[in-house]
């Protein structure tokens, strides 16, 4: 399976302080995104970090891919409680079209 | 631009009847995906189109699933009929063809939450 996994599961923070998820995956993979999800709305598409790169930043939110070891980290800075939300990484697999979801991460920001 | 839309937000029914989830992708979009999420668990792919063809319906559970596209427009799930495990949330989305700007990224519906009881 090409399933990605998050971690945490979970994660509470104070308000200005820096969230940091991960996501591992098993196979090989075109590209990775990452998505938030707030409560009863669709997933929004927040980042994609291509195979052969290393690092991507968007805003206050930094992606790392580390194809080695298969995994990849979302940081958000100076978070907002508008961060709160779910998170999920997604991978397009080599040749394959669909993108593979994880569990997710649900971000908690205590304002 | 519209985004995706899907009706109906919430539906809820007995075990062994039938549900028809409906949705409209982006305008244009040849690509729509339905995905299922159920009890906070992983986001797991149900099937694509592309325009009017199944590309992929791999994670179709079983024969009690029926999706249509006819037109390539918007598209149709049925659970027919529906189990308690079938209680969940069904996300649609949709992406530009492959080779066009874009196409990597999906947008999502809000997603219909289906509850069998």
């Amino acid at each position: 399976s090409q399933q990605g996994e998050e971690d945490p599961q979970a994660l509470s923070i104070q308000e200005g302080e820096n969230a940091t998820m991960n996501c591992s995956y098993k196979t090989s993979i075109n590209n990775l995104q990452w998505y938030r999800q707030n409560s009863g709305r669709g997933l929004v598409h927040l980042i994609l970090i291509r195979s052969n790169e290393r690092e991507k930043h968007s805003g206050r939110l930094r992606v790392t891919l580390d194809t080695s070891k298969k995994s990849s980290s979302l940081l958000i800075t100076a978070s907002r409680a508008a961060d709160t939300a779910s998170y999920f990484c997604a991978t397009h697999g080599q040749g394959a079209q669909k993108l593979v979801f994880g569990q997710g991460t649900r971000l908690t920001i205590n304002p | 631009e519209a985004g995706v839309t899907q009706f109906p937000s919430h539906s809820v029914i007995e075990k062994g009847q039938t549900v028809t989830l409906r949705c409209d992708p982006i305008s244009g979009h040849d690509n729509l995906y339905w995905y299922r999420r159920v009890m906070g668990k992983e986001i797991k792919f149900l099937l694509h189109f592309v325009k009017e063809s199944k590309q992929d319906e791999s994670g179709m559970p079983n024969n009690r699933f029926l999706a249509e596209r006819t037109g390539g427009t918007y598209s149709t799930l049925k659970v027919q009929p529906a189990e308690l495990e079938d209680s969940g949330v069904y996300f649609c989305a949709s992406s530009a063809a492959w080779g066009a700007p874009g196409a990597n990224v999906l947008t999502f519906g809000a997603g219909s939450r289906l509850t069998v009881l």
